[in-house]
């Protein structure tokens, strides 16, 4: 199946910095990437839908100012959570779908950021 | 609203045969998947139903029914390995997958 990669894995900041999530898809161009929380015990919350080349389309109480997302090319998108606050610490996954194709998502292996 | 509804938590032993439930309510419907997820992992891909029956895959199968807005997961010759979270997720007519909250499955020997 295609792959999609993530990166950082695990990340530890302090309150009050920035951090950034890559997410690429390595074998196949993904024009629409998908970024997920999760919370303990608690199913994907579907955060915002990038779109290669224009302004990604955030869920409602998502704040687009706090979670930045940049789609610039058709393999990387980028989630940046700015001032990074301790209720922030979740698991962020990222997904993309193969253009063409049944809609199967892909995803990548999920960053868990811990933010002290 | 959109709702996908499935058990919290199942408890099985490990050879034998279980059966994951889920129903949907959507607007639209343009399939339905199942994700596999072990405990700090990302969900990985299972199977995919749109039209009404069964798909088999290796030791698991999936079932969907439209009309009743029903669909289950069916894991056969259980391994300790199977204990998991598995996600059910209905796309609706905006092709938008509506996640389940998840079953964990609980393997005994």
């Amino acid at each position: 199946g295609a792959v999609v990669s993530q990166h950082p894995s695990r990340v530890i900041c302090k309150s009050g910095t920035s951090v950034k999530i890559e997410c690429r898809s390595l074998d196949f161009q993904a024009t629409t990437m998908f970024w997920y929380r999760q919370f303990p015990k608690q199913s994907l919350m579907l955060m915002a839908t990038s779109n290669e080349g224009s302004k990604a389309t955030y869920e409602q109480g998502v704040e687009k100012d706090k979670f930045l997302i940049n789609h610039a090319s058709l393999t990387l998108s980028t989630l940046t959570v700015t001032s990074a606050h301790p209720e922030d610490s979740s698991f962020y996954i990222c997904s993309a779908a193969q253009p063409l194709d049944t809609g199967e998502l892909f995803f990548g292996e999920g960053s868990r950021l811990t933010v002290l | 609203g959109q709702n996908i509804d499935q058990p919290t938590e199942m408890t099985a032993t490990e050879g034998a045969i279980v059966q994951i439930n889920c129903t949907y309510q959507t607007s639209g419907f343009n399939g339905l998947f199942w994700y596999q997820q072990h405990a700090g992992e990302a969900p990985t891909f299972l199977s995919y139903n749109v039209l009404d029956g069964l798909e088999e895959k290796g030791r698991f199968s999936s079932f969907l029914s439209r009309s009743k807005g029903y669909s289950y997961l069916l894991l056969k010759e259980l391994q300790m390995k199977d204990s998991a979270s598995y996600l059910c997720a209905a796309k609706d007519s905006n092709y938008q997958l509506i996640w389940g909250a998840g079953t964990k499955l609980i393997i005994k020997p």
